[in-house]
């Protein structure tokens, strides 16, 4: 069965810093793949999707992620991120059985 | 645009009551999901519903049952709720690429806040 990885749990950073989180998936076909944010509160918000084509893609904010076929990879990055980006970040994998499979979040604290 | 709708968006339930938690959108989406979300777990797909007329298990079933009524509407029904179901629930719909291809973005509701007692 389809499962993501989401390594990091938490992750406090300062304003300014750069911003990686890792993304791994263990389905081998045809995927599409997500980054999504969800706010204090607040329901997922879509950051960016990976359907074909350019594996370096860009979403709104200033993120971007970067799919990597041969490592199964999805990594979300931020050059410099705002406390604004105080959230939980959610990497998503659909396949063609149809299902959306979430991993499992990663906390990010930025620190004014 | 109401997108996706979800009711209630809090509830109290004692254990052993049942409900029906209601979703609906406005998309004309084929696919739509129900799914948990619980500290550290991340969402956990409960049923999706890849098109009208279809359902299937997820990853987290056991005591649930769903209903695509219409292409609109796909209800989450717990029988017998138990204190493990205390939850938070998100709905969500996506459209198919193409047969056997994997679907768009999902939109996703505002949430049912769940606690059983």
């Amino acid at each position: 069965a389809q499962s993501v990885s989401q390594h990091n749990h938490h992750v406090i950073l300062s304003e300014a810093a750069s911003l990686e989180l890792g993304c791994n998936y263990s389905y081998g076909g045809t995927v599409n793949l997500f980054w999504y944010v969800q706010y204090p509160g607040q329901h997922l918000q879509l950051l960016l999707k990976y359907f074909s084509g350019d594996p370096l893609v860009k979403g709104i904010k200033g993120f971007e992620a970067e799919f990597i076929k041969s490592k199964f990879s999805f990594n979300l990055r931020k050059p410099s991120v705002q406390w604004s980006d105080t959230a939980e970040y959610f990497c998503a994998v659909g396949d063609s059985s149809y299902k959306l499979i979430f991993g499992s979040g990663t906390r990010l604290l930025v620190r004014p | 645009n109401a997108g996706v709708t979800q009711t209630p968006k809090f509830q109290v339930l004692k254990t052993g009551q049942s409900m029906t938690l209601q979703c609906a959108q406005d998309m004309n989406h084929n696919s739509m999901y129900w799914y948990r979300q619980d500290p550290g777990m991340g969402l956990r797909l409960i049923y999706y519903s890849a098109s009208e007329g279809t359902t299937d298990k997820g990853e987290v079933p056991n005591g649930y049952n769903v209903s695509r009524l219409n292409k609109r509407e796909f209800s989450l029904r717990l029988e017998s709720a138990a204190p493990s179901q205390t939850s938070v629930y998100f709905c969500a719909s996506s459209e198919i690429r193409g047969q056997g291809m994997p679907h768009t973005e999902a939109f996703f509701g505002q949430g049912t806040r769940l606690t059983v007692v």
